[in-house]
């Protein structure tokens, strides 16, 4: 399976800031990397898929970078409703996975 | 407006069975592959199972494999997951979600509230 590992595993950031989220793969995934965000009780949402492709909706601060085995998440500039978790999630092999999960909490 | 709603949720006993369902509406349900994906208390997500738009193919996690069965009505506009064996490991929200249309990199674009298996 592919393993897929986040940092930080959790952050403390103020509004305005700019943060990044590293995604590393055990194995090449090439660009199969999604990115989700996910608030307690709500339901996930896509942000970014094919590593760097912005799900319609997503406000354009959110952007994806990388490939093959690291990946990035930016936030441009923090706003109050991005606090919350974000996953990154490999669909090129079998079984589809997900990161353990990056909390952004409000310093 | 796409929607998924998930039912059939609940309390069931260790080695009990349940069935899940998820109604969509606001797209063509037959165009879309669909996927049931969990999160455990305090933990992460998980995906659990996969069928394509044409019923033709279904994968499965590990952990689940031999004991749920995903299965799509088209003609209903829902998704079910059959699931037997149940242990204290599968309490978990679960979460039905759709593939992104024609897309190659499989993301899950839309997803419902999710419903609670609780195995106790």
């Amino acid at each position: 399976d592919i393993q897929l590992t986040q940092s930080p595993s959790s952050l403390s950031a103020s509004v305005g800031d700019r943060v990044t989220i590293i995604c590393r793969a055990s194995q090449n995934t090439i660009t199969y990397l999604n990115w989700y965000q996910k608030k307690p009780g709500k339901a996930p949402e896509l942000l970014i898929f094919g590593a760097s492709n912005l799900q319609s909706g997503v406000p354009s601060r959110f952007s994806g970078g990388g490939s093959g085995t690291e990946f990035t998440l930016t936030i441009s500039s923090l706003h109050p409703e991005d606090f919350a978790t974000y996953y990154c999630q490999q669909t090129y092999l079998l079984p589809w996975t997900f990161g353990q999960g990056t909390k952004v909490e409000i310093k | 407006e796409v929607q998924l709603v998930e039912s059939g949720g609940g309390l069931v006993q260790p080695g009990g069975s349940l069935r899940l369902s998820c109604a969509a509406s606001g797209f063509i349900f037959n165009n879309h592959g669909m996927t049931w994906v969990r999160q455990a208390p305090g933990k992460g997500l998980e995906w659990v199972s996969y069928i394509s738009s044409s019923d033709s193919t279904i994968y499965y996690a590990d952990s689940v494999r031999g004991r749920f069965t995903i299965s799509r009505d088209d003609a209903k506009k829902s998704l079910f997951l059959q699931m037997n064996s149940l242990r204290a490991e599968d309490t978990a929200v679960y979460y039905c979600a759709r593939l992104r249309y024609s897309s190659s990199w499989r993301p899950f674009d839309s997803w419902g509230q999710g419903i609670l298996v609780t195995v106790s």
